[in-house]
């Protein structure tokens, strides 16, 4: 099983719309959780983080996590052609961070 | 840019070359890492170095040699790769160590070829 599954995508939505972004982990004692943003040809940056269950927002970006249920969303608001790019979402526990493969984000003009 | 700077940022090497990776951060971080990224498949972890002291080697080949010596910098020392060891690898480092949340801060990272 592996630890941080994503969907791989292409996700398509159109300039305006919500992109909304899936995470499931394995391991139940995690207990901090990243959305990582990679344009092409770049490095990953961070862009959000989220520790507890619930909601949290920060600009367009909302972070959601469910412990019990073991996964974690991102909503991207408003989406803007800027937003195209691979989100990775990463899982940590102890000192090892886990990242999913990522789920690649097209937004259309 | 993020404060960790990696060279070269393409490397093309034969299978018999000997070659290495430098990786130094500006952010005063005590935790550094080396990760390898394929295409379509999840970052992999290979090393983790806390305070010049590696506390993680992910079974990684003994063909990838790394070397910390001090807080600031680490290399990736390669030798006879193989084809499929192409890929783009990450550089990052983080403010804390073990128990602690980590953010991580990367590097432009290096493409690698192997021919």
């Amino acid at each position: 099983q592996k630890e941080v599954e994503q969907n791989s995508g292409p996700l398509s939505v159109p300039e305006g719309a919500i992109a909304s972004l899936n995470c499931t982990y394995s391991d139940r004692v995690s207990q901090s959780f990243f959305w990582y943003r990679q344009y092409s040809g770049k490095s990953p940056e961070l862009i959000m983080s989220i520790y507890s269950n619930g909601d949290k927002e920060d600009g367009r970006f909302t972070a959601q996590l469910n412990k019990a249920s073991q996964y974690v969303s991102l909503l991207i608001r408003d989406s803007q052609p800027s937003d195209s790019a691979t989100y990775l979402c990463a899982v940590h526990n102890d000192y090892k961070l886990s990242f999913g493969a990522g789920t690649t984000v097209t937004v259309r003009a | 840019e993020t404060g960790v700077t990696q060279t070269p940022r393409h490397l093309v090497m034969g299978m018999t070359n000997k070659k290495s990776l430098k990786c130094e951060q500006h952010l005063g971080h005590n935790a550094m890492y080396w990760y390898k990224q394929s295409a379509k498949k999840p970052l992999e972890l290979m090393f983790v170095y806390s305070l010049e002291e590696r506390v993680e080697n992910n079974s990684v080949p003994s063909r990838f040699s790394p070397e910390c010596p001090n807080s600031s910098h680490l290399f990736l020392h390669l030798h006879t790769l193989q084809p499929e060891d192409s890929a783009l690898y990450l550089c990052a480092s983080s403010p804390n160590n073990r128990h602690s949340n980590e953010k991580l801060f990367f590097g432009s990272g290096t493409q690698l070829s192997v021919l």
